[in-house]
């Protein structure tokens, strides 16, 4: 069945550092999410990737969908303390196989 | 303004016992999800539902019950059968899983005493 790896699954960087959290499928994907949840708090929807080789901005975070469509990246220039806490990817499929992955957990040192 | 609201925030339930999570939504979407998550770990699908009055079995079903008898509320119940039930829920929804993100609640804590 389809698989979701994530890694890594800690990252902890001094603040000012960039972080760059991957997501890979072992089968083609129709879209990917990406999610944040903070500490003690609930994932909050960032951004949706559809097409091969996407690239989108938003302020410091920078996403990418893999040429194949099996592997996306998050990269967080120059961390800040609220970059604190976990970020999901979810892939797409029928209903019933939407899955998430595990969770990159980031902690940035002030 | 919109939103998800789950209750209660924190439940604690005696061995044995069946409880009742609520979920209530006004951003009028036809899906919605129910998602357990552990220490640590990722989320995993326990139900989903795609129109009132229909729900399919996520990957953990197993000693939870849903039911979706209004398109706002999509409670869950977590039965005795269910072994090892603390953790955290969370309720999510959305307009149209092809194209849009999910909605999360601010979730429920259930701890068995």
């Amino acid at each position: 069945g389809q698989q979701v790896m994530q890694i890594p699954q800690y990252q902890h960087v001094q603040e000012g550092e960039d972080f760059t959290t991957y997501c890979n499928s072992s089968t083609t994907l129709s879209n990917i999410q990406w999610y944040k949840q903070r500490p003690g708090g609930h994932p909050v929807f960032l951004i949706q990737l559809v097409k091969s080789g996407e690239v989108k901005k938003q302020k410091r975070l920078t996403f990418q969908f893999g040429e194949a469509k099996k592997n996306s990246s998050l990269h967080i220039t120059a961390t800040q303390t609220t970059d604190v806490g976990t970020y999901f990817c979810k892939v797409g499929g029928s209903q019933g196989n939407l899955i998430f992955g595990k969770g990159t957990k980031l902690s940035v040192k002030p | 303004d919109g939103g998800i609201t789950q209750s209660p925030k924190y439940l604690f339930r005696k061995e044995g016992q069946n409880v009742t999570l609520s979920c209530e939504q006004n951003l009028n979407h036809d899906a919605m999800y129910w998602y357990r998550q552990d220490p640590g770990q990722g989320l995993r699908l326990i139900y989903y539902s795609q129109i009132v009055n229909d729900f399919q079995k996520g990957d953990i079903a197993e000693g939870y019950s849903v039911s979706r008898e209004k398109k706002e509320s999509f409670p869950l119940t977590v039965t005795s059968a269910q072994k090892n039930p603390t953790a955290f829920y969370l309720c999510a929804s959305t307009r149209d899983i092809s194209n849009y993100g999910y909605t999360f609640g601010s979730g429920t804590r259930l701890t068995v005493v």
